[in-house]
């Protein structure tokens, strides 16, 4: 079942610009990842935060992950055109394999050079 | 390079005929393989988990007669869309976690395959 929610569901800006998408969660997690997929293709792993961690970095991406408020948020900073994509977010309730993940709606972003 | 293959990439069938998609782990054994679904303009939708040597897991609401799934060995689980009808027409993408590291990505991460295109007329 859909648990993620995505927001915003779209985002239009321009090139150089950092670009923020927020997702929220309802259950426990064990880790939270985010994905690109660009139109009619697969998916891009870009990063995973662990459920005991709060931020983590990786090149011009920075996640972080409140399991308070079960909600993470992925930035993209000094965006590109070849960003543009649909990013989602995913959660991962045991971590052991077992299970699959559950997908947020997805933000489609859009980068105007 | 792909760590996850999907075979086709697209396929068109006639309403009412099977149509085969082969999922294969690349370099790595796979005992847990998953298959989503994904309509235009949504998001992923979990049908169900392919067990290797045993019966897949489907969600709720995933008719298993309709979708079968085949997980004959660690590196490959195939699906199976019989009957297709129209509203069948769909994205359909694989995924396996990494069990055995042989130097690879981490075992932690999931990789997908490229998806496979399915439209049903």
């Amino acid at each position: 079942s859909q648990q993620g929610e995505e927001d915003p569901q779209a985002l239009s800006i321009q090139e150089g610009e950092n670009a923020t998408m927020n997702c929220s969660y309802k259950t426990s997690i064990n880790n939270l990842q985010w994905y690109r997929q660009n139109s009619g293709r697969g998916l891009v792993h870009l990063i995973l935060i662990r459920s005991n961690e709060r931020e983590k970095h990786s090149g011009r991406l920075r996640v972080t992950l409140d399991t308070s408020k079960k909600s993470s948020s992925l930035l993209i900073t000094a965006s590109r055109a070849a960003d543009t994509a649909s990013y989602f977010c995913a959660t991962d309730k045991t971590g052991g394999g077992a299970d699959g993940l559950t997908f947020g709606k997805g933000t489609h972003l859009i980068i105007q050079p | 390079g792909a760590v996850v293959s999907q075979h086709p990439s697209w396929v068109i069938c006639k309403s009412g005929t099977s149509v085969k998609i082969e999922c294969r782990s690349l370099d790595f054994q796979a005992t847990t393989m998953f298959w989503y679904r994904q309509f235009p303009k949504q998001s992923l939708m979990l049908m169900a988990t392919s067990n290797e040597g045993s019966k897949a897991t489907y969600e709720q609401g995933v008719e298993k007669d309709k979708f079968l799934i085949n997980h004959a060995s660690l590196t490959l689980s195939t699906l199976t869309v019989t009957s297709a009808h129209p509203e069948d027409s769909s994205f359909y993408i694989c995924s396996a976690r990494i069990i055995v590291d042989r130097g690879g990505p981490s075992g932690n991460t999931i990789y997908f395959g490229e998806g496979s295109w399915l439209t049903v007329v």
